[in-house]
């Protein structure tokens, strides 16, 4: 069975400094792994993905992610946080195939940005 | 393009009452998942709607809950009756493909039962 591990449920940043928000995996295939955001009272939106080909993607508001499959890991970054970055943070995975459409989350992770 | 519509958006009912909770996707998409998020833990997958087929709902809790999507457009979920444990927020999203299209959220509906 898949499951996906968000370590730290609250991170906190002060604005300019650097976003890591990690994310571990275990999956007995090559899974598919997203990063999707949170705003209050909105749905979860989705910041970028990996599927296959290059390790290192990047996706929208200057987050990018790097999948290390050695290190079972899909960690968010981001070099700048603005305060507009504060919200819930959810990294998900999922098999592909035929089983793609069944995705497995993690926690959760809030991050807050101080000024 | 309108996004993932769910209503309502929260529900408030007592034990044992019925409550159905209602997703409209976006037009076009075939795909259409139920989640729920309960006590602010991890969101788990209910079900995978492909047009009016369950293609997968392994995720469903237990025969209280009913999920429908007649005509293959919106779907609902009818949880009869609910018990407290049946509190949580329940995401409904959509996607084209299931391979690896993005699947697109609604804003969710928080659930409280008493």
């Amino acid at each position: 069975a898949q499951s996906v591990t968000q370590l730290g449920s609250h991170v906190s940043v002060s604005e300019g400094a650097l976003v890591l928000l990690r994310c571990n995996y275990s999956s007995s295939v090559p899974p598919y792994l997203f990063w999707y955001v949170q705003y209050p009272n909105q749905g979860l939106q989705l910041l970028l993905k990996y599927t296959t080909g290059a390790t290192l993607v990047k996706g929208i508001n200057g987050f990018e992610a790097e999948f290390k499959k050695s290190e079972t890991s899909f960690h968010l970054t981001k070099p700048s946080a603005h305060m507009s970055d504060a919200a819930e943070y959810f990294c998900a995975s999922s098999r592909g195939g035929a089983n793609a459409g069944k995705s497995t989350f993690g926690d959760g992770t809030t991050l807050t940005v101080k000024p | 393009e309108a996004g993932v519509t769910q209503f309502p958006s929260h529900s408030v009912i007592e034990k044992g009452q019925t409550v159905t909770l209602r997703c409209d996707p976006i037009s076009g998409h075939d795909n259409l998942y139920w989640y729920r998020r309960v006590m602010g833990k991890e969101i788990k997958f209910l079900l995978h709607f492909v047009k009016e087929s369950k293609q997968d709902e392994s995720g469903m809790p237990n025969n209280r809950f009913l999920a429908e999507r007649t005509g293959g457009t919106y779907s609902t979920l009818k949880v009869q009756p609910a018990e407290l444990e049946d509190s949580g927020v329940y995401f409904c999203a959509s996607s084209r493909d299931f391979l690896t299209d993005t699947q697109y959220f609604g804003p969710g509906t928080r659930l409280t039962v008493l």
